[in-house]
């Protein structure tokens, strides 16, 4: 069974840009969740999505958002990027009830 | 709110030996899970062990186990007869039990573990 794949894998945007990256779960993982790793921060929660419903937040601000396909399949978006928001944004999907997340490779987002 | 704390920035092993990662969590949660997830170089995120809260029985996965203490909210992983592909950051993670109402997971900062030959 494939795992979680994320594309694109690396990103350079300039400040003020948006960008959405991408996020395929495992077959038949309703459940997907992203995540921002950055040196100072740690791994901090952004937002969960269930049957194309956002079902939990992080303490982010309204720049960051996301949706759900029918297929399971997610995006986030970050608009008007700023310097910190540099970081590797990981996703993970779980099964409906499970506990465990599998996580994809991560997007490296580089803003200039 | 639930916190995870990791105290080891960093720790060292001999190949072959066993070395034991701490872990420690507050919460006022009586149902919840918790994880250790290992992040090598790649950084592809690898779920290595998983504890429900309420099995008093300590998790095992083959050369890793953890050591759960619920009343001392610790956590820790020992990883036995250590390998050179064991060499990655360690994460210590928390999760809710809210009948799978959301899965959000609470990390700890981590800690760099390296095997020497």
């Amino acid at each position: 069974k494939a795992g979680v794949t994320q594309t694109p894998r690396y990103l350079i945007k300039t400040r003020g840009q948006q960008v959405t990256l991408s996020c395929s779960p495992i077959s038949g993982h309703r459940s997907v969740s992203w995540y921002q790793q950055t040196p100072g921060q740690g791994l901090q929660f952004l937002f969960e999505y269930f049957s194309e419903t956002q079902r939990n937040k992080g303490n982010f601000p309204g720049r960051f958002s996301g949706r759900q396909f029918s297929n399971s399949r997610s995006e986030m978006n970050v608009s008007t990027l700023e310097l910190g928001d540099s970081a590797l944004y990981l996703c993970a999907s779980s099964l409906q009830g499970a506990s465990e997340q599998y996580f994809g490779p991560g997007t490296r987002l580089t803003v200039t | 709110a639930q916190t995870v704390t990791q105290s080891q920035p960093e720790m060292s092993v001999q190949e072959a030996e066993t070395v034991t990662l701490s872990c420690t969590y507050d919460t006022s949660e009586s149902d919840y899970y918790l994880f250790w997830y290992k992040q090598p170089p790649s950084r592809q995120m690898i779920l290595v062990i998983r504890q429900e809260a309420y099995k008093q029985q300590n998790a095992t996965e083959n050369r890793f186990s953890v050591n759960f203490q619920k009343a001392a909210k610790s956590f820790s992983l020992k990883i036995s007869d250590s390998q050179l592909g064991d060499a990655a950051m360690y994460f210590c993670a928390y999760s809710g039990n809210y009948g799978g109402a959301t899965n959000k997971l609470i990390f700890g900062t981590g800690t760099l573990l390296a095997v020497q030959p």
